[in-house]
């Protein structure tokens, strides 16, 4: 049962537009969200994340939002370069039972920014 | 600081061959973990650590054995490998009780 869902396994979009990943959840422990980047044989780099006390998170052209009624939380960039170019992935994690440090992780979503 | 780092970047088994691949961190995390990442299924967790001497199971641990010895270190082991493990292993670590993780570059696995 996968508890972190990435439904889109691509997104292309122009460079200087907005890029909207998408990331639900289903487990109401989850209090913690996070986005990592990856580039093709590499490992991945975390980016921005999210506590379940907040609804948003800015950090330069990164911006994650949380609806935690909804379970669902949201990468936006802006504006888009070719550099971002990666696959992104949604982690969650929640204190239940004392394990709260690990990672839940989606599938992954690959961005592609065209010039 | 070289972060975290995985020996061997890339290495190919036959079936039933064993092998041990080192994660070395210079951060002084308590935390450490092994994924494994597949193609369509994400990363998943095979083992942890929470501390020198210690180690739990993951979502994956099947066929895989680990050891922490010293703090910097996390071992994965593959006592008999199989075609199913053919994939891409990556360690990361983290400070207790953040969630932030590093990862490294991964190592490349595989098995014939």
């Amino acid at each position: 049962d996968q508890q972190v869902k990435q439904n889109s396994p691509s997104l292309s979009v122009q460079e200087g537009r907005i890029s909207i990943l998408n990331c639900d959840y289903t487990n109401s422990m989850f209090d913690y969200f996070l986005w990592y980047k990856k580039y093709p044989a590499e490992g991945p780099t975390f980016l921005i994340s999210i506590s379940s006390i907040k609804d948003k998170n800015e950090d330069g052209r990164f911006t994650v939002f949380l609806n935690k009624s909804a379970k669902h939380l949201s990468l936006h960039i802006v504006p888009s370069q070719p550099g971002d170019s990666a696959v992104y992935f949604c982690a969650a994690s929640g204190n239940s039972g004392g394990s709260n440090y690990k990672l839940t992780f989606g599938k992954g979503t690959l961005l592609t920014v065209n010039p | 600081n070289a972060g975290v780092t995985q020996t061997p970047k890339f290495r190919v088994l036959k079936t039933g061959q064993s092998m041990t691949l080192l994660c070395a961190q210079d951060m002084n995390h308590e935390y450490m973990y092994w994924y494994r990442q597949d193609p369509g299924m994400g990363l998943r967790l095979i083992h942890y650590s929470v501390g020198e001497g210690t180690t739990a199971k993951g979502e994956v641990p099947d066929g895989y054995n680990v050891s922490r010895l010293k703090k910097q270190n996390f071992l994965l082991g593959l006592e008999s490998a199989a075609p199913s493990q053919t994939s891409v292993y990556f360690c990361a670590s983290s400070y207790a009780g953040v969630e932030t993780q590093y990862f490294g570059p991964g190592t490349r696995l595989l098995v014939l």
